[in-house]
């Protein structure tokens, strides 16, 4: 089954750090992109940081970088987010999807459509004293 | 960095209407935007990308167009299992943000 997996959410003090996975099956993990978003109780959707097949390149938003790191091990088939210094703020259900692009064309300049077509159920991370 | 505009916030619609959410984006995105559907306790589902292209499985009722910065969602004869929350997001650049959400809820 196509799935994605998400674990190692939990409560944590403000200041902690928590190691977040996510297990991908079913599907050739390094083939794709992958990202993580968040959600805040009662909030909106919040893109978080996504990363290349094969790790090499790494986007994050500007106001988690520094505290948060994505990272993978493709022969484990897992997505990873590191996440120090956390703040009460951070709360959040934590999302990992995989990323799936197409190529498009507008005005004859090529250029890639992403799209997230596979999420995971997330995982719950809860920040307080 | 490209802020989403998303109206409304909220609609109110009875099942067999017709409803539309709009998405503005701040500079021009090229038609990367895609539409997602979220029910209370689940993660998020593609509606659409791309702007007009319906993910595989999404009934046909749902459908994008675009317009400069101005992306739309339409949904057609309202079904019970649409009354959820939807998300655009543009996948122009980095952050790839998401609108605010539109919460849609039964009349």
């Amino acid at each position: 089954e196509v799935q994605l997996v998400e674990s190692g959410g939990g409560s944590v003090q403000p200041g902690g750090s928590l190691r977040l996975s996510c297990a991908a099956s079913g599907f050739s993990f390094n083939n794709y992109w992958m990202t993580w978003v968040r959600q805040a109780p009662g909030k909106g959707l919040e893109w978080v940081a996504n990363i290349k097949e094969d790790g090499s390149e790494k986007y994050y938003v500007d106001s988690l970088r520094g505290r948060f790191t994505i990272f993978r091990d493709n022969a484990k088939n897992s997505l990873y987010l590191e996440m120090k210094r956390l703040r009460v703020e951070d709360t959040a259900i934590y999302y990992c999807a995989r990323d799936f692009q197409i190529p498009g064309y507008t005005g004859g300049w090529k250029h890639y459509y992403y799209y997230m077509d596979l999420w995971g159920k997330g995982t719950t991370v809860t920040v307080s004293s | 960095d490209i802020q989403m505009t998303q109206s409304p916030s909220s609609l109110s619609a009875s099942v067999g209407d017709r409803v539309t959410i709009t998405c503005r984006a701040s500079q021009s995105i090229s038609g990367s935007l895609n539409w997602y559907q979220q029910k209370p306790g689940k993660a998020p589902n593609l509606l659409i990308y791309a702007a007009v292209t319906l993910e595989s499985g999404v009934p046909s009722r749902f459908s994008g167009s675009e317009s400069g910065t101005a992306f739309t969602l339409t949904i057609s004869n309202l079904q019970p299992e649409d009354f959820a929350t939807y998300y655009c997001q543009q996948t122009h650049s980095i952050p790839r943000s998401f609108g605010q959400g539109t919460k849609l809820e039964i009349k």
